[in-house]
């Protein structure tokens, strides 16, 4: 049964029109986080939730938001949309009890988004 | 800088071995990781390594850890079909606060 769930898993939105990702785990982990990935490159981390504690990592456009009203779901908002962020939008959870966890991530299948 | 960098491309033929090779930056990391990647999937977690290790087996699998030269290894015995995908190591950043920082990817191909 998949862990983390990314719904939906193609998404086609237009130019500007406001966008909402979500993702769902059934582990229960304290820390869940948003990738970007376009093709051929490294996922790159837009930002993460250590419990309800949002950190956004520096070089994260404004236009990227989440928010995460319980432990089981997170959201990945995109205000206005530009041709630049059409990519895979991948999220991952894991359970860190400090900086000495190992920090493995557990990932979803994916979103994978269209901008016309 | 933060890259972790990987080769793109590797071929080989079914039943050999595959060496995916992979230098990172940040010698304080305590843990390094292999994540694997099928079209259009998330990454999946193959295996991680401990710092203080020099190698690790799993299977298949095997780690080499060499911390001096910052370089990690994935070797993959009797190499399938099946094992076509994406590999991607990773650093855990214990500076950066444990966030984990991933290379390109090297594309693996295996012909029959």
């Amino acid at each position: 049964d998949a862990m983390v769930i990314q719904n939906p898993r193609y998404q086609v939105t237009q130019f500007g029109k406001p966008v909402t990702l979500s993702c769902s785990q059934t582990l229960n982990h304290n820390v869940m986080y948003w990738y970007q990935q376009k093709s051929s490159q490294a996922p790159k981390l837009l930002f993460h939730y250590y419990d309800k504690d949002f950190n956004n990592e520096a070089d994260t456009p404004d236009n990227f938001q989440s928010r995460r009203p319980n432990t089981s779901f997170c959201f990945l908002d995109i205000r206005s949309p530009g041709l630049g962020d059409a990519a895979m939008y991948l999220c991952a959870t894991s359970r860190v009890g400090g900086l000495a966890s190992k920090n493995i991530q557990y990932f979803g299948a994916g979103t994978r988004l269209s901008v016309l | 800088g933060e890259d972790v960098e990987q080769s793109l491309f590797l071929s080989v033929r079914e039943g050999d071995s595959s060496v995916i090779n992979c230098t990172y930056t940040d010698s304080s990391s305590t843990y390094l990781y292999w994540y694997k990647q099928e079209p259009g999937a998330g990454l999946q977690l193959l295996t991680y390594i401990f710092s203080n290790m020099d190698m690790k087996q799993d299977q298949r699998l095997t780690v080499l850890l060499n911390k001096k030269d910052k370089h990690l290894s994935l070797r993959i015995a009797d190499t399938q079909t099946g094992d076509s995908a994406i590999y991607f190591c990773a650093e855990k950043q214990d500076n950066q606060g444990g966030k984990l920082i991933f290379g390109q990817g090297t594309e693996l191909s295996v012909k029959p």
